[in-house]
């Protein structure tokens, strides 16, 4: 079984200011990894991933998550808060063999000018 | 671009009627998804389906039905609307070749039971 814990449903940066968005996964087995962005009355939006290779994954917008096997997180980063972030994120996980995905329950981030 | 299309944005449904919530995917995806979203509660999958005619139960399953009569649609059926139905449901589609492969979810429908 998966799970996600995404810490904190509202975090709150100044324009300009470092995003941190935290997220910690449980998996029996190699996990892949994916952060999601939602706009207000959309979908969600793939912002990144991360399957195998190279620990630290860019993505769009400036965005990117590094995974930690040893800490089993995926926290998202981007050094720059813009007020077009403001959003839901949402981490979510898959096993090795499987298609679907387990979200966490989303951190919805705040800019302020 | 993939494009996942979901027939109708807000709906307004009484209890105890049946409610078709449909969903079309333009990328020949064998995968096919229904997620419900709910403040504080995330995503939860209430039903997928991998192939044509076939569908596994996700972790909500209790209150819907799917159906899958074609590759390209994947619909969700309400056979009696409750309030506590009332909710956002995203539809989503990915390729089948494991894991790790992007999941494109629909704008997403906003059912009402009244």
């Amino acid at each position: 079984a998966q799970s996600v814990t995404q810490l904190g449903s509202h975090v709150s940066v100044s324009e300009g200011a470092l995003v941190l968005l935290r997220c910690n996964y449980s998996s029996s087995v190699p996990p892949y990894l994916f952060w999601y962005v939602q706009y207000p009355n959309q979908g969600l939006q793939l912002l990144l991933k991360y399957t195998t290779g190279a620990t630290l994954v860019k993505g769009i917008n400036g965005f990117e998550a590094e995974f930690k096997k040893s800490e089993t997180s995926f926290h998202l980063t981007k050094p720059s808060a813009h007020m077009s972030d403001a959003a839901e994120y949402f981490c979510a996980v898959s096993a090795s063999g499987y298609s679907t995905l387990t979200f966490g329950k989303g951190t919805m981030l705040l800019v302020s000018p | 671009d993939v494009k996942v299309t979901q027939s109708s944005r807000y709906l307004v449904k009484r209890t105890g009627e049946k409610v078709f919530l449909e969903c079309v995917q333009d990328m020949d995806h064998e995968n096919m998804f229904w997620y419900r979203q709910d403040p504080g509660l995330g995503l939860r999958l209430i039903y997928f389906s991998y192939d044509v005619k076939m569908k596994e139960k996700g972790d909500i399953p209790e209150g819907y039905s799917v159906s899958r009569e074609k590759k390209e649609r994947f619909s969700l059926i309400l056979e009696s609307a409750s309030t506590n139905q009332t909710s956002m449901y995203l539809c989503a589609s990915s390729t089948t070749t494991g894991a790790g492969n992007t999941i494109y979810f629909g704008e997403g429908s906003w059912l009402t039971v009244v």
